[in-house]
């Protein structure tokens, strides 16, 4: 099976800039969920997908947004990029939602540098 | 406050040694995931265990095992005979039935020196 694929892996962008981060997830996973990785702040919960529908929002400004599509691929949109935006975006699939404890999955991520 | 907390921020050890990453936790759900992650330098997440908050029995894999305490809200895991493919970042994280978020601690650092 093919493991969480994300696209691109690396993007440079200037502030206010927007950008979108793409993931397929492993074939069968119906969830989806993004994370921002930064050294100041460690591993943080962006949002998750199930089924198309947005489950629940980490602490993050209405500029982050995301949506799936019903062959479970996801994308991440972040608008009106500011420096702090520079992280590592990792997506992660599971078979189940994250309520139910399934394993999650995770891709190699896109480092996102804004300038 | 933190949902999950990994005091350790680096560990190094010498090869061969026996190395224990603490994690501590907190929820008021009855029904939780408790799980490790192991994240090498190539910067990819690698799932290492998942444990329910209704099965406390110890778990062994090859040289790693997990130790779950509800008592003290821990979940430790540790690494016999260390080896330099062990050196990673080791996130601890939580999930709660009622909830539809996912919680790491901060992450152990672990330096394997050969």
């Amino acid at each position: 099976k093919a493991g969480v694929t994300q696209t691109p892996r690396y993007l440079i962008k200037t502030r206010g800039q927007q950008v979108t981060l793409s993931c397929s997830p492993i074939s069968g996973h119906r969830s989806v969920s993004w994370y921002q990785q930064t050294p100041g702040q460690g591993l943080q919960f962006l949002f998750e997908y199930f089924s198309e529908t947005q489950r629940n929002k980490g602490n993050f400004p209405g500029r982050f947004s995301g949506r799936q599509f019903s062959n479970s691929r996801s994308e991440m949109n972040v608008s009106t990029l500011e420096l702090g935006d520079s992280a590592l975006y990792l997506c992660a699939s599971s078979h189940g939602a994250l309520r139910e404890g399934s394993p999650l999955h995770f891709g190699n991520g896109t480092r996102l540098t804004v300038t | 406050a933190q949902k999950v907390t990994q005091a350790q921020t680096e560990i190094s050890v010498v090869e061969k040694e026996d190395v224990t990453l603490d994690c501590v936790y907190e929820t008021r759900d009855t029904t939780y995931y408790l799980f490790w992650y192991k994240q090498p330098p190539s910067g990819e997440l690698v799932f290492l265990i998942r444990r329910n908050s209704f099965d406390e029995q110890n778990e062994i894999s090859g040289r790693y095992s997990w130790n779950f305490q509800k008592s003290t809200s821990s979940f430790n895991f540790t690494i016999t005979a260390s080896q330099v493919v062990d050196s990673a970042v080791y996130f601890c994280a939580l999930s709660e039935a009622t909830g539809n978020q996912f919680y790491f601690g901060t992450g152990t650092s672990l330096t394997v020196i050969p």
